[in-house]
C-alpha cells in the first residue's frame, strides 16, 4: 500500500527556535497533502491543506506566519513551526492524497514536538 | 457545516466479544464518504474501512462491518471477535464528495479490548 513518511518522528527544541517537519509520499505522487494537530487523547485537528505548487489553505484560527507550509514538489511537504513555544508541543501528523485517487488519504506516522 | 458526533469516549470489552462504536453525523450533502479510522498506541492513523454514501450496501472488511443508516445520518461499526490488537482509538470521519475536500474527524472512541 501507499507509503507516507514523516522526518523527524521526534524532536525537542529550545523555545524561540524553528523546526521543519518533512512530509513524503514515498511510492506516489501527492498534489495534496493535509497537515494535522493532535492534542493528548484528542482528535486530529486540520490546520492547513497543502497544494502542490501554490499556498497552502489554513484552517481558521491557524497562523500561517508561524506555521510555514512548503509543498514545492509532488512527493514532499515541509511544515515549519517558527519560533516555537512551549504551546506549540504536540503531534503532528500529515497525510497525503494521492493524484487522481482524491477518496483516501494516506496518513504519516506523526512527528513529536516538545518546546523546552 | 459538517460535523461527526461520538458519543462513546471510551468502551471495554473482552476478547472475543463483538463491540459496536456510534457515530452519527450532520451534512446537507447527499453524496460524500464516511471512514472509520484505527489509531492504535502507536498513533499511526490506519483506515479501517471506507463507505460511498451512494452505496446502499454496508461496506465489510474482514471482522469489521458497518451499519450505514443514511437517513438516520448513522454509521456505525461493528467489530466481531474482538482481538487485543484492536485496543485503540477509533474515529469516524466524514468527507464531502468533492476532490479538495478534507476529512473532518468525530471525537473518536477509545475501545479497550481485555484479555
Amino acid at each position: 500500500g501507499a507509503v507516507v513518511s514523516q522526518h523527524p518522528s521526534w524532536v525537542i527544541c529550545k523555545s524561540g527556535t524553528s523546526v521543519k517537519i518533512e512530509c513524503r509520499s514515498l511510492d506516489f505522487q501527492a498534489t495534496t497533502m493535509f497537515w494535522y494537530r493532535q492534542f493528548p487523547k484528542q482528535s486530529l485537528m486540520l490546520m492547513a491543506t497543502s497544494n502542490e505548487g501554490s499556498k497552502a489553505t489554513y484552517e481558521q484560527g491557524v497562523e500561517k506566519d508561524k506555521f510555514l507550509i512548503n509543498h514545492a514538489s509532488l512527493t514532499l511537504s515541509t511544515l515549519t513551526v517558527t519560533s516555537a513555544h512551549p504551546e506549540d508541543s504536540s503531534f503532528y501528523i500529515c497525510s497525503a492524497r494521492e493524484t487522481g485517487a482524491w477518496e483516501t488519504q494516506y496518513f504519516g506516522p506523526g512527528t513529536r514536538l516538545l518546546v523546552l | 457545516a459538517q460535523t461527526v458526533t461520538q458519543s462513546q469516549p471510551e468502551m471495554s470489552v473482552q476478547e472475543a466479544e463483538t463491540v459496536t462504536l456510534s457515530c452519527t453525523y450532520d451534512t446537507s450533502e447527499n453524496n460524500y464518504y464516511l471512514f472509520w479510522y484505527k489509531q492504535p498506541p502507536s498513533r499511526q492513523m490506519i483506515l479501517v474501512i471506507r463507505q460511498e454514501a451512494y452505496k446502499q450496501q454496508n461496506a465489510t472488511e474482514n471482522r469489521f462491518s458497518v451499519n450505514f443508516q443514511k437517513a438516520a445520518k448513522s454509521f456505525s461499526l461493528k467489530i466481531s471477535d474482538s482481538q487485543l490488537g484492536d485496543t485503540a482509538m477509533y474515529f469516524c470521519a466524514f468527507m464531502k464528495y468533492e476532490g479538495d475536500d478534507k476529512i473532518i474527524f468525530g471525537k473518536g472512541t477509545r475501545l479497550h479490548i481485555l484479555p
